[in-house]
C-alpha cells in the first residue's frame, strides 16, 4: 500500500508565477489535510478537506491560496502570485475518515522556493 | 484557541543515555490527543508515539515512552537508550477528540546524539 505521495518534492518559481502542488492520498483514505513548515518553525494547519468538499480552511491565507480535492484525481494546493514569504516546505497528510481515533499519515513534502 | 509549547530548542544528549523533551499545551477541552513526530534530514513526518487524555497510563513504545500530567496540561517525551538514527526534530502536537481533525504543533526541538 503505498503511502501519501506528493509532487513535485522541489518546486521553483519566480515571484508572481503561480504554484500547484499535489496531493495523492493513501489509497482508501478520503480526508487530506494540508500544513505548511516555515524554515525552523513547527507546521502549520492550513486546510482540511474531504471529497468534494473543503471542511475547514480557516488557517488558509485569505488571498491567493486555494484547494481543492475532487472526486477523480489527486488534492491540489494553489498559490498564485507567488511572493517570497511563500518559500517553505508543504505537507499533505491523509486519513481513512473522521470518528473516534484515526492517525494523519505525511506525504514526504514539497519544498517551494520563490525567488 | 489551543496552543502548544515546546520550550527546548535544541537537546543533546550522549548516545546509550536518556533523554527528556517538554512540551506543555493549553486547551479547553476534556477529550483530545496528543501526540509525538519525528522529523529526520529527509524531512518525512514519522508518527512516534500517541497518547489518549481520556487514558491515565502513560503511553509506551519501546524505548520511546511519554509522561502525561493532564491538569498541568504536560506531555514529555522520553527516550531511554539513545541511538544515532534519534537524531532529528520532535514535534509534540494536539488534536481535539472529535470534529475538526487538524493537528496543532509546536515549535520542534532538535535533538542531537553525542556518539
Amino acid at each position: 500500500n503505498a503511502g501519501v505521495m506528493q509532487n513535485p518534492r522541489h518546486l521553483v518559481r519566480r515571484r508572481g508565477q503561480e504554484a500547484r502542488l499535489r496531493c495523492s492520498p493513501m489509497k482508501g483514505h478520503s480526508h487530506v489535510y494540508w500544513y505548511r513548515q516555515l524554515p525552523e518553525e513547527g507546521l502549520k494547519f492550513m486546510v482540511y478537506l474531504q471529497k468534494e468538499n473543503i471542511i475547514d480552511e480557516s488557517g488558509m491565507p485569505k488571498e491567493r491560496f486555494s484547494a481543492e480535492f475532487p472526486k477523480e484525481g489527486p488534492s491540489i494546493l494553489r498559490i498564485q502570485q507567488v511572493v517570497r514569504g511563500d518559500s517553505a516546505a508543504y505537507f499533505c497528510a491523509s486519513s481513512p475518515a473522521s470518528g473516534i481515533y484515526n492517525e494523519q499519515f505525511f506525504g514526504p513534502g514539497t519544498r517551494l522556493t520563490v525567488l | 484557541a489551543q496552543t502548544v509549547t515546546q520550550s527546548q530548542p535544541e537537546m543533546s544528549v550522549q548516545e546509550a543515555e536518556t533523554v527528556t523533551l517538554s512540551c506543555t499545551y493549553d486547551t479547553s477541552e476534556s477529550d483530545y490527543y496528543l501526540f509525538w513526530y519525528k522529523q529526520p534530514p529527509s524531512r518525512q513526518m514519522i508518527l512516534v508515539i500517541r497518547q489518549e487524555a481520556y487514558k491515565q497510563q502513560n503511553a509506551t513504545e519501546n524505548r520511546f515512552s511519554v509522561n502525561f500530567q493532564k491538569a498541568a496540561k504536560s506531555f514529555s517525551l522520553k527516550i531511554s537508550d539513545s541511538q544515532l538514527g534519534d537524531a532529528a526534530m520532535y514535534f509534540c502536537a494536539y488534536r481535539i477528540f472529535q470534529g475538526a481533525q487538524k493537528l496543532v504543533f509546536g515549535q520542534g526541538t532538535r535533538l542531537t546524539i553525542n556518539p
